[in-house]
């Protein structure tokens, strides 16, 4: 079974500050990870993935991830907070894409 | 033009009463979803259906009955509506296989129960 788990349910920077949310996964087989955002009253966003290959990825934005299998995790980072990126960000992994787990979503506050 | 889209967007409805969300995606792809979004964000997949075949049936009620006409449509009727029915339903499709797998969400419909 997988699952993903992402720590800290709150996350706060200030603006032009470092983002840094965390995501770490359980699966028996390679992966495919994701991370979307939501935006308040919308649905979901693909922020960006890994799938095979290079594992650092660039996304939408200026967010990017790392991919480490050593360490089971694929956290999110953006070098420089804005005000807009204030919304709930979730991870999810699949293996098959018909079952996609997602972690319980971080929501980032960006203070002024 | 809109590539998931759900309707009604809202719906508030009585305890016991019937109703349905309709899901249409216009991308061509071949498996589609339906999550439930709680109050506190939680994501939790219901259904999956790939080329019109239920893949995935969770842990639902069986007051909850998908139904996939052709592959761009995934509705969802609820039966006999309860309180702990009220949260945000959204609708997903993906193409599964070569190596794609990102999903596309369409806009949610909250539904409240009173």
């Amino acid at each position: 079974a997988q699952s993903v788990t992402q720590l800290g349910s709150h996350v706060s920077v200030s603006e032009g500050a470092l983002v840094l949310l965390r995501c770490n996964y359980s699966s028996s087989v390679p992966p495919y990870l994701f991370w979307y955002v939501q935006y308040p009253n919308q649905g979901l966003q693909l922020l960006l993935k890994y799938t095979t290959g290079a594992t650092l990825v660039k996304g939408i934005n200026g967010f990017e991830a790392e991919f480490k299998k050593s360490e089971t995790s694929f956290h999110l980072t953006k070098p420089s907070a804005h005000m807009s990126d204030a919304a709930e960000y979730f991870c999810a992994v699949t293996d098959t894409g018909n079952q996609f787990y997602f972690g319980t979503g971080t929501s980032l506050t960006v203070i002024p | 033009d809109t590539a998931v889209s759900q309707t009604p967007k809202y719906l508030v409805t009585q305890m016991g009463n019937d109703k349905s969300i309709k899901c249409e995606q216009n991308l061509g792809h071949d498996t589609m979803y339906w999550y439930k979004q709680d109050s506190k964000k939680f994501l939790k997949i219901m259904f999956s259906y790939n080329n019109k075949e239920l893949i995935i049936n969770e842990t639902v009620p069986n007051r909850f009955s998908p139904k996939s006409p052709d592959k761009a449509h995934l509705n969802l009727h609820i039966n006999s509506l309860e309180l702990g029915d009220s949260a945000v339903y959204f609708c997903a499709s993906s193409r599964v296989g070569g190596g794609s797998y990102e999903q596309y969400f369409g806009p949610g419909t909250r539904l409240t129960v009173t």
